[in-house]
């Protein structure tokens, strides 16, 4: 079975450009997120959709960023115009539906990432 | 406020050495999920494990292991007979109950395992 799958895998862009990164999660999958990790920094939660309506974008950090989940199978994050603090590495995972209200949780499955740099 | 401390940005050490890597978490809430994943040098996120806030027990496997104690709001994670396999960085993270689809991740460990 195929995992999640992330492209591309570098990205070196001027400021200003426009950027798009995809996702493809794992078949089956209705929940897919987007992380953000700043070099040294933590791995931050930008998004989450359920099959294609965001559950929650509290962490998207301004309206430069876009994402979309058209029929809820892959996804894309845009980036437009890029600045040089978009720098980092975009990481994409993905899950079943969980049962809320009990104590199980599903297991998140991560992509390899994408390597986004600015200059 | 929730937050996950990794203080330990990076640690060396030579094959078949034990070694431990330090998690502290901050959470209000009463029933949450604690997390390990490693990201080896091909970069993707490899989940480790999951343990929810109502069991304490320490966990093994192979040469891993886990110790839960929430009187310190530690999640300590040990590797025993270190191999240069192991060399990843390591991200503890952690889930609210109510809100269990939000990773909240550290800054992650850096572990180099010499030969």
């Amino acid at each position: 079975e195929a995992g999640v799958t992330q492209f591309p895998s570098h990205s070196v862009i001027e400021k200003g450009q426009t950027v798009t990164l995809r996702c493809d999660p794992i078949s089956g999958h209705d929940n897919l997120y987007w992380y953000r990790r700043v070099m040294g920094k933590e791995i931050k939660f930008l998004l989450h959709f359920v099959k294609e309506s965001k559950q929650d974008e509290s962490g998207m950090p301004n309206n430069r960023f876009l994402a979309e989940r058209t029929g809820g199978t892959y996804s894309t994050l845009k980036v437009q115009p890029a600045e040089l603090e978009d720098s980092g590495v975009y990481f994409c995972a993905s899950s079943q539906d969980n049962n809320r209200g009990s104590l199980l949780n599903t297991e998140a499955f991560f992509g390899q990432g994408t390597r986004l740099t600015v200059v | 406020a929730q937050k996950v401390t990794q203080a330990q940005t990076e640690i060396s050490v030579v094959e078949k050495e034990d070694v431990t890597l330090d998690c502290v978490y901050e959470t209000r809430d009463t029933t949450y999920y604690l997390f390990w994943y490693k990201q080896p040098p091909s970069g993707e996120l490899v989940f480790l494990i999951r343990r929810n806030s109502f069991d304490e027990q320490n966990e093994i496997s192979g040469r891993y292991s886990w110790n839960f104690q929430k009187s310190t709001s530690s999640f300590n994670f040990t590797i025993t007979a270190s191999q240069v396999v192991d060399s990843a960085v390591y991200f503890c993270a952690l889930s609210e109950y109510y809100n269990t689809d939000k990773l909240i991740f550290g800054t992650g460990t850096r572990l180099q395992v010499f030969p």
